[in-house]
Parts: C-alpha cells; sequence; structure tokens
C-alpha cells in the first residue's frame, strides 16, 4: 500500500498566524485528499486535491481559509490561514489504495498534524 | 441524520469477551464498506474490507446487510492490543467516516 510522510506532526501556532502542512507519496496518485478531525469528532472533508486542477470544496470550507497545493502526482499542501482557536485539530491526507487482496479501494492516511492554535 | 451512524460506545470489555459493533448508513447507493482502527493520537489504518457474504479475518468478522444499510464487526477472544477507536466508513461518491467507537480491553 502507499506510504505517505505528512508533516509538521504537530504545531502550536499563535492566532492570526498560518500553517502549511505537507504530504509527500512515494507513489503517483490522481487524487489526494484533506479531511479534518475535531476531538471526539469523525473525519471530516476538506477538500480533494487534483494534479493540474484547483481543488475541490466541501461545503463549508473555502480556498481563502484553507489553501492547497498539488504541484505534481505524489505532493501536496494544506495552509490553514489567519488561524484561530477553532481551527485547533488534527489535519490529515489521504490517498485511494487498493485494498490488499482485494478488489475494492480504501484510504491509506498520512499520520495527522496535531494543530494547536493559542 | 448523519449519513454514518455507529454505537457511541465505550465498550469496556474483559480479555477474551466478544464485542460487536454496529453501523448504519444513510445512502443506499454505497458501493464499498469499511472497518478502520484509529489508536489514540494514530492516523486511521484500515482493518478490513466488508462483504455482502460476511467475511472473516482472523478474530475478526465483518458483516454487511445492503437491505438494511447495516454493518457490523465482530471481535473474538479481545486482546488487550484490541483497544482502539473503530471506524465504520462508507463509500459512495466518496468516503463517509463514522465518529467511531471506542472499545477498551481489560485485565
Amino acid at each position: 500500500s502507499a506510504v505517505i510522510s505528512q508533516k509538521p506532526s504537530r504545531d502550536i501556532c499563535q492566532r492570526g498566524t498560518s500553517l502549511t502542512i505537507q504530504c509527500q507519496v512515494d507513489s503517483q496518485v490522481t487524487m489526494m485528499f484533506w479531511y479534518r478531525q475535531q476531538p471526539g469528532q469523525s473525519l471530516t472533508l476538506i477538500a480533494t486535491a487534483n494534479q493540474g486542477s484547483e481543488a475541490t470544496y466541501e461545503s463549508g470550507f473555502v480556498i481563502d481559509k484553507f489553501p492547497i497545493s498539488r504541484p505534481n502526482l505524489t505532493f501536496s499542501t494544506l495552509t490553514v490561514s489567519n488561524m484561530s482557536p477553532e481551527d485547533s485539530s488534527i489535519y490529515l491526507c489521504s490517498v485511494e489504495d487498493r485494498v490488499q487482496g482485494a478488489t475494492n479501494y480504501g484510504y491509506t492516511f498520512g499520520s495527522g498534524t496535531r494543530l494547536t492554535v493559542v | 441524520r448523519k449519513e454514518v451512524e455507529q454505537d457511541p460506545g465505550p465498550f469496556n470489555v474483559p480479555e477474551g469477551a466478544t464485542v460487536a459493533f454496529n453501523c448504519t448508513y444513510s445512502n443506499s447507493a454505497s458501493q464499498s464498506f469499511f472497518w478502520y482502527r484509529q489508536d489514540c493520537r494514530k492516523e486511521p489504518k484500515l482493518l478490513m474490507s466488508v462483504y455482502s457474504s460476511g467475511n472473516e479475518d482472523g478474530r475478526f468478522t465483518a458483516q454487511l446487510n445492503r437491505a438494511s444499510q447495516y454493518i457490523s464487526l465482530l471481535i473474538r477472544d479481545s486482546k488487550l492490543s484490541d483497544s482502539a477507536t473503530y471506524l465504520c466508513v462508507v463509500r459512495g461518491l466518496d468516503m463517509r467516516f463514522g465518529a467511531g467507537t471506542r472499545l477498551t480491553v481489560k485485565p
């Protein structure tokens, strides 16, 4: 299965600043996904990052707040802009990955970025 | 109504116990179904896919009932290392995650 390197693993940031999270995949993938997981909550999809086109954002998430780059098929960044304490969360990138021994596709995740905004 | 709903838990069971988790989903067009495991402060990792015919992987058995839009996970002979949060995941046009069921297996 795909291996994803995500960094930073954690950060504590001042409100009003921005943080860029990076994900590097060990294989070429068409789509990369960015999720947010708040404490005790399920994963919420922020956006889908496609190489060569604008990211597709889910309802409630906008490009000005969460700009995404996808310069090639193995790399993507998510920026959390003008941060407030409400942005404190875990941010995860993921890629579609064939399930071993099966014909269907699940998702493999990066190790996550634990963000605290103070 | 949430797209994927799970037993909230927590489930606290002794070692060796059998425990079952349930999940329902709202999108009847969903195509693929999974259970993921998430350890504390870690990313979710695929535990197993779920098929209509039911499937087993060692001590873990997953079942899917498409008519009822219901998924289950059964863990037999629980181990301490099974302690984690179990996420029900449903795929239609994209992946939708349940909030997870927390399991603690105690000695």
